[in-house]
């Protein structure tokens, strides 16, 4: 079965300073991979999304993601932290059942960010 | 457009009690989906509506869960009786088409089984 696995659980960067979350997928094919984001007493919001193509993907509020399909792995980056961007964030993978798709999340990394 | 909208966004009852939570989709989406948040694990899929029926049910953790989508517009999610084990954050999505991918999500129900 599809796996999403995000090491670090809860991660404090200084604002300015540079992000980079961490997220490995188990899965047989190229799947779906997307990146949601979810700031207190918010829904889920989608970042970005991989489907094919170009494996560097720019998404919304200047976080771009990686694909490497020699690591399994989609990490989420981002050059200069800002205090919004304290959250919680996760990795998923779509795949396709019966025509439809459906989505496993990872465990979510905490971000902190501190002045 | 409006978003996915979520009610109550906090509940707090007591063990044996009934809940039921209400997902709004947006407008057109014949997709829904159910999840859930259990502290500090993953998000997991409880089950996939496609307009009135229900494609994918094989998240639904018991027959305590009761899901429906009357109508093809908006659903709900009942509890009956409620577990502490039944406490998390339970998100609804919704998407417009079979091959769209990435949902909108609702900004979820907070319950807690006391």
């Amino acid at each position: 079965a599809q796996s999403v696995t995000q090491p670090d659980i809860h991660i404090t960067v200084s604002e300015g300073a540079s992000l980079e979350l961490r997220c490995n997928y188990s899965y047989g094919a190229t799947p779906y991979l997307f990146w949601y984001v979810q700031s207190p007493g918010q829904g889920l919001q989608l970042l970005l999304k991989y489907f094919s193509g170009d494996t560097l993907v720019q998404g919304i509020k200047g976080f771009e993601a990686e694909f490497k399909r020699s690591q399994s792995s989609f990490n989420l980056r981002k050059p200069s932290v800002h205090w919004s961007d304290a959250a919680e964030y996760f990795c998923a993978v779509g795949l396709n059942s019966g025509g439809y798709q459906k989505v496993t999340f990872g465990t979510g990394t905490k971000l902190q960010v501190i002045p | 457009e409006a978003g996915v909208t979520q009610f109550p966004s906090h509940s707090v009852i007591e063990k044996g009690q009934t809940v039921t939570l209400r997902c709004d989709p947006i407008s057109g989406h014949d997709n829904l989906y159910w999840y859930r948040r259990v502290m500090g694990k993953e998000i997991k899929f409880l089950l996939h509506f496609v307009k009135e029926s229900k494609q994918d049910e094989s998240g639904m953790p018991n027959n305590r869960f009761l899901a429906e989508r009357t109508g093809g517009t908006y659903s709900t999610l009942k509890v009956q009786p409620a577990e502490l084990e039944d406490s998390g954050v339970y998100f609804c999505a919704s998407s417009q088409e079979r091959g769209h991918y990435g949902y909108t999500f609702g900004s979820g129900t907070r319950l807690t089984v006391v």
